[in-house]
């Protein structure tokens, strides 16, 4: 079946670093990729599209030079969270279509910033 | 808001007893996904349904959507303690591109 990677899987860092999170396809190219965000005990909210060899599409209230996306190949997608603070802290979460409807989703990222 | 609303929010029974998550959403949908999540994990995809589709099954699952009411219902028969798991809805929608749109989730806890 198709999965998705990410790395870290965990990441602890200290207010106002930034933070690179990779998310791969090891198995199938994903000319598309989502970034989704999780807090606590809460639903998944879609931070952005990725597209590969364009920009990406950030959904409402989502700060585009807060969180860069980069889609450079057909199998790796990153999110840089620049300048964390302890509000960025979260579960993040990537994912990509295979032919279809249906996302795969990347084993998660926990991000903790003291 | 597009998110999608689950009832309850959590939900506890016995192994062996059937569970039943409710979904409704508010907007056009192309097709109704229902996903798990294991605490601190990412999301299985178990089954989808499409908006011409009014029952699906798949195991011990059962997936009912009413386009009408514009809601969606999740059944496991049978639980199991290993069913113990978040379960989401995602309403995928096409509005210039494509995006699913996650409920706000059931904790079903499974009781040995």
């Amino acid at each position: 079946g198709a999965v998705v990677s990410q790395h870290p899987s965990r990441v602890i860092c200290k207010s106002g670093t930034s933070v690179k999170i990779e998310c791969r396809s090891l198995d199938f190219q994903a000319t598309t990729m989502f970034w989704y965000r999780q807090f606590p005990k809460q639903s998944l909210m879609l931070m952005a599209t990725s597209n590969e060899g364009s920009k990406a599409t950030y959904e409402q209230g989502v700060e585009k030079d807060k969180f860069l996306i980069n889609h450079a190949s057909l199998t790796l997608s990153t999110l840089t969270v620049t300048s964390a603070h302890p509000e960025d802290s979260s579960f993040y979460i990537c994912s990509a279509y295979l032919a279809g409807e249906v996302q795969y989703f990347g084993p998660g990222t926990r991000l903790t910033v003291l | 808001s597009q998110q999608g609303e689950e009832d309850p929010q959590a939900l506890s029974i016995q192994e062996g007893e059937n569970a039943t998550m409710n979904c409704s959403y508010k907007t056009s949908i192309n097709n109704l996904q229902w996903y798990r999540q294991n605490s601190g994990r990412g999301l299985v995809h178990l089954i989808l349904i499409r908006s011409n589709e009014r029952e699906k099954h798949s195991g011990r699952l059962r997936v009912t959507l009413d386009t009408s009411k514009k809601s969606s219902s999740l059944l496991i028969t049978a639980s199991r303690a290993a069913d113990t798991a978040s379960y989401f809805c995602a309403f995928h929608i096409i509005q210039g591109a494509q995006k699913l749109v996650f409920g706000q989730g059931t904790r079903l806890t499974i009781n040995p």
